[in-house]
């Protein structure tokens, strides 16, 4: 079974530059959750995809975007990049509709922006 | 809103001591309970789950128990090891059919030989 895979695992960007980041679901899973990790902070929940629609949004401006491809991998892109956007980002997969609400992350792509 | 507030850190415990880490937890409805640990270099790992009131979830030594009446859901283990020094995130979620999880701020955990 292949776990949750991300890319890429770190990267430096400047201010006001766009970024890309891509995930790929475990086997098997179908929905697909983006977190941001600020150093020393708990994951904070941005976006579920799931059917490749948005599902669920948290507290994120519309400068985060996202994707979900029909084999339900997906993309993470953040347009005018701010300083306060350096962080862990997480993906996690599951199945929708199943189980008690547990994900499984990646190692997740850190970004730093200079 | 869901939160979740774990206790401070970072702890620092010799080995074989016993281990406590708080969380406390508000939410609307019945949420599932979570705990989430980091090792260095690592993605988040589920250590253990509850998904009622009175349910235990234990892991590997690690037990938590979900607790209704004091909206708790502490992390317990009897012995710790040098390994199991790494961050532990408490964690609700899995209720009103979502997946979103709502995570504490994480306590840092070291354990010296």
């Amino acid at each position: 079974e292949t776990g949750v895979t991300q890319s890429p695992t770190h990267l430096i960007k400047t201010r006001g530059q766009q970024v890309t980041l891509r995930c790929s679901s475990q086997s098997g899973h179908n929905t697909v959750s983006w977190y941001q990790q600020a150093l020393g902070q708990g994951p904070q929940f941005i976006f579920q995809y799931y059917r490749e629609e948005e599902n669920g949004r948290g507290n994120f401006p519309p400068r985060f975007s996202g994707l979900q491809f029909p084999n339900y991998s997906s993309e993470l892109n953040v347009n005018a990049l701010e300083l306060d956007d350096s962080a862990l980002y997480l993906c996690a997969s599951s199945v929708w509709g199943v189980g008690t609400g547990e994900l499984f992350f990646g190692e997740g792509s850190r970004l730093t922006v200079l | 809103g869901d939160s979740v507030t774990q206790m401070e850190g970072p702890v620092t415990l010799s080995e074989e001591a016993f281990l406590t880490i708080n969380c406390t937890y508000t939410a609307t409805g019945y949420p599932s309970l979570f705990w989430y640990v980091q090792y260095p270099g690592e993605g988040l790992q589920l250590l253990l789950k509850a998904t009622k009131a009175d349910d235990k979830g234990s892991n590997k030594g690690f037990e938590a128990t979900y607790r209704k009446e004091t909206t708790s859901f502490h992390l317990e283990k009897g012995s710790v090891q040098v390994s199991d020094s790494a961050v532990y995130f408490c964690a609700l979620g899995g209720f009103r059919g979502a997946q979103k999880l709502v995570f504490g701020q994480g306590t840092r955990l070291t354990i010296n030989p």
